[in-house]
């Protein structure tokens, strides 16, 4: 069976706090995704990427950054947390003819 | 830049009843993917259908169908014969491959479905 895991599903950490979200996924995907889940505001997309050692910028990558290093691991940092990076963190992966499947989801508060 | 809308924050229909959930999306790319997602309070993301940009044929899966318009753009989501499992929050995203396959979402409706 297909599988997204994403290491924490809550996370509280305080401002300042360099956090790290990691994704790992056991399917061989190409392609994998960083949104964030705010109501109101559907999933935006934070960075994705396309290869190991490879991203892209999407549409909000202030305040983040992230790292491939293996193929089935996408991390994403915050290097120093906000409280503005309060919410729910998704993680996907894909290839080029998939649909994305997705992790659990990481409810990150910074307090 | 790429960008998908979706105009209903929220939706009401009564069970057994059609409805349609409405997507436009903007991209200047020929090749392109179109999808809808469910996401019940569970908070899990389900992959409900799939439209090509190449596909001439509209999409179907069970009681899910892809109303794709091309030239407006648009690519609106009809769920057949509402179930009270229906109630959600759905998603239209744009898979856009000519750009390493970039995935965006909308901001999503949430359908409620009535006894």
């Amino acid at each position: 069976d297909v599988k997204v895991t994403q290491s924490s599903r809550y996370l509280v950490k305080r401002t300042g706090e360099k956090v790290f979200l990691e994704c790992v996924q056991d399917m061989d995907h190409e392609n994998m995704f960083w949104y964030r889940q705010d109501p109101g505001l559907g999933l935006r997309l934070i960075y994705f990427s396309y290869d190991v050692k490879m991203k892209e910028k999407g549409d909000i990558p202030e305040g983040y950054s992230v790292s491939r290093e293996k193929k089935e691991r996408f991390s994403l940092i915050l290097e120093s947390a906000s409280t503005n990076q309060t919410s729910m963190y998704l993680c996907a992966s894909t290839d080029t003819d998939t649909e994305a499947f997705f992790g659990q989801g990481t409810r990150l508060t910074v307090v | 830049a790429q960008k998908i809308t979706q105009t209903q924050p929220g939706m009401f229909v009564q069970e057994k009843e059609a409805v349609t959930l409405d997507c436009t999306y903007d991209t200047s790319d020929q090749s392109y993917g179109l999808f809808w997602y469910k996401q019940p309070s569970s908070g899990e993301m389900i992959f409900l259908i799939y439209q090509g940009s190449y596909d001439e044929q509209n999409a179907t899966e069970g009681r899910y169908s892809l109303n794709f318009q091309k030239a407006r753009k648009s690519a609106n989501l009809v769920i057949s014969a509402s179930q009270l499992g229906d109630s959600a929050m759905y998603f239209c995203a744009m898979r856009v491959y000519n750009q390493g396959g970039k995935l965006i979402f909308g901001q999503g409706t949430e359908l409620s479905v009535k006894p």
